[in-house]
């Protein structure tokens, strides 16, 4: 398995704020990264990806990509206690995706 | 996107046993995943299922105890196999969208063997 990395929180917050989550990955080949939520009980759906070096914007969620530090982050803004769920980064050095360990989010009303 | 129905949605099982699980797609697709993803654990990729060729297993997995088929373009089934407690998990089946797009996941098979 390519290793990804992600601190597993749980991460608390409180509404408004902003909420960073970092994840690391070990294989310099990998060329699409994404961020997936996951509620409990459910699959992941997708909130963004990112190939290129830099960040993107959308909405409340903006991902920053490093390839020279091996480094994928997402901001959230404004948290609301439906951001609360588990994220999951996920690396895809082609084909197959492999993902994180996941960060445990909590929005606090 | 792709949408995709995945059965039997969960299932309890006697250890010993072997349990499949169909994964079917609305469309197309090249390669199809599983993935298990154990309680309180992230996504695991399992193996890659390609249509007319074997399966390919990541490492600590096995075509013994996960024995995959991939009949046509649109329809695959994961088989665990002589099932132990340890095996209790999520089971997902995954597509991907197109060249460096997402994944779609089927809603996953939520296993128990007893």
């Amino acid at each position: 398995q390519k290793e990804v990395e992600q601190n597993s929180g749980p991460l608390s917050v409180p509404e408004g704020a902003i909420a960073s989550l970092n994840c690391t990955y070990s294989d310099r080949g990998s060329q699409s990264f994404f961020w997936y939520r996951q509620y409990s009980g459910k699959s992941p759906e997708l909130i963004m990806f990112i190939y290129s070096n830099g960040d993107k914007e959308d909405g409340r969620f903006t991902a920053q990509l490093n390839k020279a530090s091996q480094y994928v982050s997402l901001l959230i803004r404004d948290s609301q206690p439906s951001d609360s769920a588990t994220y999951l980064c996920a690396v895809s050095p082609g084909n197959q995706f492999y993902f994180g360990t996941g960060t445990s989010l909590t929005v606090i009303p | 996107s792709a949408v995709i129905s995945q059965k039997p949605s969960r299932d309890i099982c006697q250890r010993g046993t072997s349990l499949t699980i169909q994964c079917q797609v609305d469309s197309q697709v090249t390669m199809m995943f599983w993935y298990r993803q154990q309680p309180g654990q992230s996504l695991t990729l399992i193996a890659t299922a390609n249509q007319g060729s074997e399966a390919t297993y990541e490492s600590g997995f096995v075509i013994d105890k996960f024995p995959i088929s991939r009949p046509n373009l649109t329809f695959s089934t994961l088989t665990v196999s002589n099932m132990s407690p340890e095996d209790s998990s999520i089971y997902l089946c995954s597509v991907e969208g197109g060249a460096q797009t997402e994944a779609f996941f089927g809603q996953g098979t939520r296993l128990t063997v007893v």
